[in-house]
Order: C-alpha cells, then sequence, then structure tokens
C-alpha cells in the first residue's frame, strides 16, 4: 500500500535559517503529493502541491519538487520566520485526486529568534 | 475554498460512553471524510461519508465504534461509540473540492 515517510521533528531552527524537511514516499502509480501545515491551536492547511514528477509546488516561500527518481518531495524554505513555527505534514494521494490521503507522522518546526 | 466548523472543540468524556462530532461545511460538497489524530501520531483516514448511503470504512475501523451520517451536501456526524482510553485523539472532518482537500479544525477528544 502507499505510505510516507517524513524525518523526525523536532527541528529547532533560529530566524533566517535554511529548512528542509525531508519527504519520501511509496506508491504504486503516480500519486499527487501534498505539504500540509498545522499552525498551534488550529486546522490543518493546505501548504502545496505537485501532481506529477518534476513540477514544483511553492506557497509563502516554502518550496517542494516532485522527484519520481528518488520518489521523495522535500520541503524547504530559503529563510524561515517564527511564524513558520507548526508542524508539517507530508500527504500523497492516488493520481489525479486529493481523496483518500496518506499521511507522513508529521515534523514539528521551531523557529527561534 | 471551503470554510468548516466542527462541535464540540474538545470534550473530555467517560470510559463507556458515547460522543457525536458534529461537522459543517459553508458549500454544498460531495465528499466528505473523517481522519483521526492520535497524539504524536499522523492522521488516519477513519471513512468516506456518503450522502444518502453508508459510510465507507477504512481498514481497522468499524460502523459499530464509528458510526456516521452524513444527511446533507453540508453536514456529517461522527459517533464515538463506548469510548476507551485509546480513542482519546483529534478528530478531523474534510471535504474534498477538487483538487484539494480542506480540513476542518478538529474535536480535541479526551477519554478518562
Amino acid at each position: 500500500g502507499n505510505s510516507v515517510t517524513q524525518m523526525e521533528g523536532p527541528v529547532t531552527l533560529s530566524e533566517e535559517a535554511f529548512l528542509t524537511i525531508n519527504c519520501t514516499y511509496t506508491a504504486t502509480g503516480y500519486p499527487s503529493l501534498f505539504w500540509y501545515v498545522q499552525y498551534p491551536g488550529e486546522g490543518l492547511q493546505l501548504l502545496l502541491k505537485a501532481t506529477k514528477a518534476d513540477d514544483k509546488g511553492s506557497n509563502k516561500g516554502f518550496e517542494a519538487t516532485y522527484r519520481k527518481e528518488t520518489t521523495s518531495f522535500h520541503l524547504e524554505k530559503g529563510s524561515v520566520q517564527v511564524s513558520d513555527s507548526a508542524v508539517y505534514f507530508c500527504a500523497l494521494s492516488e493520481a489525479g485526486t486529493a481523496s483518500k490521503l496518506t499521511f507522513g507522522t508529521g515534523t514539528r518546526l521551531q523557529v527561534t529568534l | 475554498s471551503a470554510v468548516i466548523s466542527q462541535k464540540p472543540s474538545r470534550d473530555i468524556c467517560q470510559r463507556g460512553t458515547s460522543l457525536t462530532i458534529q461537522c459543517q461545511v459553508d458549500s454544498q460538497v460531495t465528499m466528505m471524510f473523517w481522519y483521526r489524530q492520535q497524539p504524536g501520531q499522523s492522521l488516519t483516514l477513519i471513512a468516506t461519508a456518503n450522502q444518502g448511503s453508508e459510510a465507507t470504512y477504512e481498514s481497522g475501523f468499524v460502523i459499530d465504534k464509528f458510526p456516521i451520517s452524513r444527511p446533507n451536501l453540508t453536514f456529517s456526524t461522527l459517533t464515538v461509540s463506548n469510548m476507551s482510553p485509546e480513542d482519546s485523539s483529534i478528530y478531523l472532518c474534510s471535504v474534498l473540492e477538487a483538487p484539494e482537500q480542506f480540513f476542518g479544525p478538529g474535536t480535541r477528544l479526551t477519554v478518562l
């Protein structure tokens, strides 16, 4: 079956540091890939997505590139802010839809001044 | 994007009791889902709530434990029945507005 593996947290960074959160996946076919973010006390929000190989999703300074050859979808941001402190979830869905999402375990990011 | 609300936002319950969680969407949607997020864990899909028919449950989840209603295209309920401490989780509903899925704020349940 499908699965998503994320790097374990928590990740603690100073403001303006570079962020990478690794995500790899196992799936049949060509899944769509997502990053969701959960800010403290709030629900999940879609951060970015990519639906085919080599697509780059981007939003709010975050980027992730769909790499089929390495089955990866690593999240990056060049300069994090304190307001980026949250839990980040990598997820996939079967090709073409966002139904039946399979989530990774989540990575907590803490950004300090 | 759809705006989703859930009630209650949190509750503390005694073992053996049941709790019904409501999910309201501000627009008509075809597909609604219920997820569970156990402490320190990721989200796991419980079931797809189907309007006008029985919910479709994922492996490991059964209707007797998690009965679901979907009376119309904007509303669904999830009941957690005969609760035990292992049911302590955050329960989230979500809706599909293709190609994206939007989530409610969640219901934090603690079972003593």
